[in-house]
């Protein structure tokens, strides 16, 4: 059974970058049947799809977020990447990986989510 | 504020059901068949109860089934038990490669 599991710093101070890694066990990303996503959740809020990545390259983000929001798959080490720059503190939130079948179209496996404050 | 509208709690005593809805547009839970609900305990990782409007994956209890009218999305929770208190939220395709959530319910089994 696929697992994914988030990690990066927990406080990143505001304009700087958010860089989180999401590694995954028990299945290959470059198997070619998921898109690996990233999705947050702003605390009291709903949760917000950040964007996806085909292990071909192909990346895909939400539109209020594209031209901040980067994400890169390292095929090697089975993990892929969430970079968000010049962050704000709107830019708090918990953040999960995720993957969504490439025809299935759902999300079937999600790590437990990381929290990422973005302070002074 | 969320794309898909949820009420943020529910709630029924053991062995009612309870529904949940799941509020979007025509351009989204209206317009695909690629609505999915999830189930979350607090400091574990989401687990997908419903996909594609109505199924269900393996393992999942039947106690569990989801329905689609229109833009409204809704899922059931039928002979409540106590280990069903969880948030819920839910999903949909909205196209051109374009995700959206709703805000969570929170459930609670009285």
């Amino acid at each position: 059974q696929v697992q994914l599991q988030e990690s990066g710093p927990g406080l990143v101070k505001p304009s700087q970058t958010l860089s989180l890694t999401c590694t995954v066990s028990g299945g290959s990303i470059n198997s070619g049947d998921y898109y690996w996503s990233w999705i947050r959740r702003h605390p009291g809020k709903g949760l917000e799809w950040i964007g996806y990545m085909f292990y071909t390259g192909s990346t895909y983000y939400n539109p209020s977020l594209k031209g901040r929001v980067a994400i890169s798959i390292d095929t090697a080490d089975n993990q892929f990447s969430l970079k968000l720059y010049s962050v704000t503190a709107a830019d708090t939130a918990v953040y999960y990986c995720a993957r969504v079948g490439f025809s299935d179209y759902h999300f079937d496996s999600w790590g437990q989510g990381t929290l990422v404050t973005v302070s002074s | 504020q969320s794309a898909l509208t949820q009420p943020p709690s529910a709630s029924g005593s053991p062995g009612q059901s309870v529904t949940i809805p799941c509020n979007g547009t025509s351009s989204d839970v209206g317009g695909y068949n690629h609505v999915s609900w999830f189930q979350h305990h607090p400091g574990k990782a989401p687990k997908l109860i419903i996909y594609e409007v109505t199924k269900r994956p393996s393992g999942v209890p039947d106690r569990f089934s989801g329905s689609k009218s229109d833009n409204t999305a809704s899922l059931t929770v039928s002979g409540l038990q106590t280990e069903d208190e969880a948030d819920y939220f839910c999903s949909s395709y909205a196209g051109d490669n374009n995700w959206v959530f709703g805000g969570g319910t929170e459930l609670t089994v009285l």
